[in-house]
């Protein structure tokens, strides 16, 4: 059973708009999120996390939304840029300060950003 | 600083093989976890070690081991290669304790393919 779900394999954007990334956990007893992005024939890297007693969290371009009460988190990249085109991954763990082995990866969304 | 290494970068192998794959952290630090990576599955956590004792197991056969030396490098070992061993291993560290809240740095990766 799936306890992170990407539904969406892949997602295309016009380059300076926002691209919007979701995600959908299962297990409520999930209290830390986390994206990453990966770039082929390179190793993924970390991007934003949010935890649980938040429901919102920004970096630069970067903010991610948490929604415990639908079990639902979304990415949103503004504004798009060519560079951004990558697998962007989230993860989710259940036990805040617990060791990295308890993070749950979804399977990843294709992001391609259009000039 | 440099970033995670992992050796060798690609490897074929037969079936019924076994193999060994390395991974140098970023230097300082002390946590090294695994993962495989494949299309179907998306990231699925393999082992993670901190100073040399590992700390948490996914959940996989037995074939896959793993261990880590005094200088926090780490191999892991698959034996019995099977075809659906053929995938991306990643190898990340952290500095801390591995704890989920930090952050991992991940190599580039194994390519492994079972034929």
């Amino acid at each position: 059973d799936q306890q992170v779900k990407q539904n969406s394999p892949s997602l295309s954007v016009q380059e300076g708009r926002i691209s919007i990334l979701n995600c959908d956990y299962t297990n409520s007893m999930f209290d830390y999120f986390l994206w990453y992005k990966k770039y082929p024939a390179e190793g993924p890297t970390f991007l934003i996390s949010i935890s649980s007693i938040k429901d919102k969290n920004e970096d630069g371009r970067f903010t991610v939304f948490l929604n415990k009460s639908a079990k639902h988190l979304s990415l949103h990249i503004v504004p798009s840029q060519p560079g951004d085109s990558a697998v962007y991954f989230c993860a989710a763990s259940a036990r805040y300060g617990g060791s990295q082995g308890n993070l749950i990866f979804g399977k990843g969304t294709k992001l391609s950003v259009k000039p | 600083k440099a970033g995670v290494t992992q050796t060798p970068r690609y490897l074929i192998k037969t079936r019924g093989q076994q193999v060994t794959l390395s991974c140098s952290p970023i230097s300082g630090h002390r946590s090294v976890s695994w993962y495989q990576q494949t299309p179907g599955q998306g990231l699925q956590f393999l082992f993670e070690y901190f100073s040399e004792t590992q700390r948490n197991k996914g959940n996989f056969p037995g074939r896959f081991s793993g261990r880590q030396f005094s200088n926090s490098r780490s191999e892991m070992n698959v034996s019995t290669l099977e075809l659906g061993d053929s995938a991306l291993y990643l190898c990340a560290s952290s500095e801390l304790a591995g704890a989920v809240t930090d952050t991992q740095y991940f190599g580039p990766g194994t390519r492994l393919t079972v034929l």
